[in-house]
């Protein structure tokens, strides 16, 4: 089966740091492009960060960029998100997304069920 | 960034109804436009790819069309797993962006 499952969220104080993680399984994890979308409480979809296949590549929105990191380490089928300076408006629900194989296709075919931040002091 | 709109931004609908979302872009994507379903406390799952081409192993009652700035969902006789929010998403060019979804709700 194929599956993503996120752990590391929690509580942080403003400033702080958090590195999330997404274990991968049931697929060929190093074939793929993956992502982290979030979604704050009661709002809709953010798109977060991307990563290609060696993680030698990583795209970011604009409201991280400089503060998160994304990486992956194929021999774990693992993906990170590093996070620094973490703001409230950090808050959310953090998804991996797998990308789909299609060419050109950037979007998201697997989904984990999420990690849950919350910057609060 | 290409802002994605949708509307409306709450449906009420019955069992058996046939329902209708759009979603606009603020400048064309052409075919290049995902929708997701995401049920209350679940992660999103991919719906339609490429504006109209359905996912595997997603109910043909889901459909999609449109190119360029607008687009739309329909689901033609609504049943009770598709209570739910649902998004679209360009995938033209980074930053990729959702539209702020659509819940569909009981009537």
């Amino acid at each position: 089966e194929v599956q993503l499952v996120e752990s590391g969220g929690g509580l942080v104080q403003p400033g702080g740091s958090l590195r999330l993680s997404c274990a991968a399984s049931g697929f060929s994890f190093s074939g793929y492009w993956m992502h982290w979308v979030r979604q704050a409480p009661g709002k809709g979809l953010v798109w977060v960060s991307r990563v290609n296949m060696d993680g030698g590549s990583a795209t970011y929105v604009d409201s991280v960029k400089g503060r998160f990191t994304i990486s992956r380490d194929n021999a774990k089928n693992t993906l990170h998100l590093q996070m620094h300076s973490l703001r409230a408006e950090d808050t959310a629900v953090y998804y991996c997304a797998r990308e789909t194989p299609m060419t050109g296709g950037f979007y998201m075919d697997v989904w984990g069920r999420g990690t849950t931040v919350t910057v609060s002091s | 960034d290409i802002q994605m709109t949708q509307s409306p931004s709450t449906l009420s609908a019955s069992v058996g109804d046939r329902v209708t979302i759009t979603c606009r872009a603020s400048q064309d994507i052409s075919i290049w436009l995902a929708w997701y379903q995401q049920r209350p406390g679940k992660a999103p799952k991919l719906l339609i790819y490429k504006a109209s081409t359905l996912e595997s192993g997603v109910p043909s009652r889901f459909s999609g069309s449109g190119s360029g700035t607008d687009f739309t969902l329909t689901i033609s006789s609504l049943q009770p797993d598709d209570f739910a929010s649902y998004y679209c998403q360009h995938y033209t060019v980074f930053p990729l962006t959702f539209g702020g979804g659509t819940k569909v709700e009981i009537k």
